[in-house]
């Protein structure tokens, strides 16, 4: 069965900080990988997609994310980190045979100002 | 072109009681899915629907759950006697189709059980 797995259940951070927030996942065949936000009280919003190509994503906001095939990685990074960044970050994969996603338990992220 | 709309955003809903969740895809959206987010944990797959069609069934519930999307109206997600454990955010998310597209989320609905 295809899991999503974020690392860091809650991360707190200094504005200005550098960011990077672990997903791995173990589905092997063909992924599509995403990021999304969600501000406190607020919808899902995507930050960023991969389908193909560059493996190196930039998404909304600053925000970056690195698809590394070999490590089933899709870590998400953002130099400095801002107070207006703190919410919960959900990595989600997207499993193109079976239509449907599998999202990892989320991190939540406190930036102190 | 509106989001996905999911109302009620509050449901408050004593234990035994019916619960129904109603979501309007974006226009052009003929793909639905359903997520449920308990307290302190992440998104879980529910169900995926097309128009009149369950797709994808096997994030629900075997008892007391129900989804539909009929070919007019909003997609339906009907929990009937709940209990305190079904106290959840549950989102839903709308597509165009199912290949290399993201999902649209509402804002989703807060169902409290007392």
């Amino acid at each position: 069965a295809q899991s999503v797995s974020q690392h860091n259940h809650h991360v707190i951070l200094s504005e200005a900080a550098s960011l990077e927030l672990g997903c791995n996942y173990s589905y092997g065949g063909t992924v599509n990988l995403f990021w999304y936000v969600q501000y406190p009280g607020q919808h899902l919003q995507l930050l960023l997609k991969y389908f193909s190509g560059d493996p190196l994503v930039k998404g909304i906001k600053g925000f970056e994310a690195e698809f590394i095939k070999s490590k089933f990685s899709f870590n998400l990074r953002k130099p400095s980190v801002q107070w207006s960044d703190t919410a919960e970050y959900f990595c989600a994969v997207y499993n193109t045979n079976a239509g449907k996603s599998t999202f990892g338990d989320g991190t939540t992220l406190t930036v102190k100002p | 072109n509106a989001g996905v709309m999911q109302n009620p955003r509050h449901l408050v809903r004593r234990r035994g009681q019916e619960a129904r969740l109603r979501c309007s895809p974006m226009k052009g959206h003929s793909h639905v899915y359903w997520y449920r987010q308990l307290p302190e944990e992440g998104l879980k797959f529910m169900v995926y629907l097309q128009k009149e069609n369950i797709i994808d069934e096997s994030g629900m519930p075997k008892e007391r759950f129900s989804a539909e999307f009929p070919k007019e109206g909003p997609s339906i997600l009907r929990i009937q006697q709940v209990v305190r454990g079904d106290s959840a955010a549950y989102f839903c998310a709308s597509s165009p189709d199912r290949v290399n597209t993201e999902a649209f989320f509402g804002q989703g609905t807060r169902l409290t059980v007392v």
